[in-house]
């Protein structure tokens, strides 16, 4: 059974990065059949495409967010991380990490992690 | 990118059948068979519910159907149920490779 699950700082100070990583378990991350990615949900309100990526570290980015936003890659250790830069109270938000495939944003999510932005 | 627009709220009594739109642009929803339907209860993770316009992932009851015309797509509730009462998320594919989700609809079971 494909598990995701978020993990970083649960509080990040405005101006600074935030980083979350997601370890995948169950699957490699490594298949030619996904793509993995960020969903992210400010409290109360709806979902958010953040961006994604494919094993051989080619990415999307949703454009509203392409200036401030990584997502990388670690096939050695099953793993994707997203880095979000410049944050303000406006990013505070669930982040979800993501299975994507053929055409669906997500068919299996992690638990989601909370990220507060404030000082 | 826009998001594609959804009813704020739809409702209706148990055992009648909802439809909640989902509308688009002939970048997004009206280009592509990539449109996928998600049901969030209040606290928990997003759950698929329908993807490739009107495909049911295994385990999905056969009371969600998904439909699409030009550049709005909708998914149809039938035969309502309480634990139907949730929040769901359309998606598409766009022409930028990303994809957009809708403002959301709440499903409110009277």
């Amino acid at each position: 059974q494909l598990q995701l699950q978020e993990s970083g700082p649960g509080l990040v100070k405005p101006s600074e990065a935030l980083s979350l990583t997601c370890t995948v378990a169950g699957g490699s991350i490594s298949s030619t059949d996904y793509h993995w990615g960020w969903i992210r949900q400010p409290p109360g309100k709806g979902l958010e495409w953040i961006g994604s990526l494919y094993y051989t570290g080619i990415t999307y980015y949703n454009p509203s967010l392409k200036s401030r936003v990584t997502i990388a890659v670690d096939t050695s250790k099953n793993q994707f991380s997203l880095k979000l830069t410049s944050v303000t109270a406006a990013d505070t938000a669930v982040y979800y990490c993501a299975r994507l495939i053929a055409g669906v944003p997500a068919d299996y999510w992690g638990q989601g992690t909370l990220v507060s932005v404030s000082s | 990118q826009s998001a594609l627009t959804q009813p704020a709220s739809v409702s209706g009594s148990p055992g009648q059948s909802i439809t909640i739109s989902c509308t688009g642009t002939s970048s997004d929803v009206g280009g592509y068979k990539n449109v996928s339907w998600y049901q969030q209860h209040p606290g928990k993770v997003p759950k698929l519910m329908i993807h490739g316009v009107s495909i049911r992932p295994s385990g999905v009851s056969n009371r969600f159907s998904g439909s699409k015309s030009g550049n709005t797509a909708s998914l149809t509730i039938s035969g309502l149920q309480a634990e139907d009462e949730a929040d769901y998320y359309c998606s598409s594919f766009t022409t930028s490779t990303t994809y957009v989700f809708g403002t959301g609809t709440k499903v409110i079971v009277l």
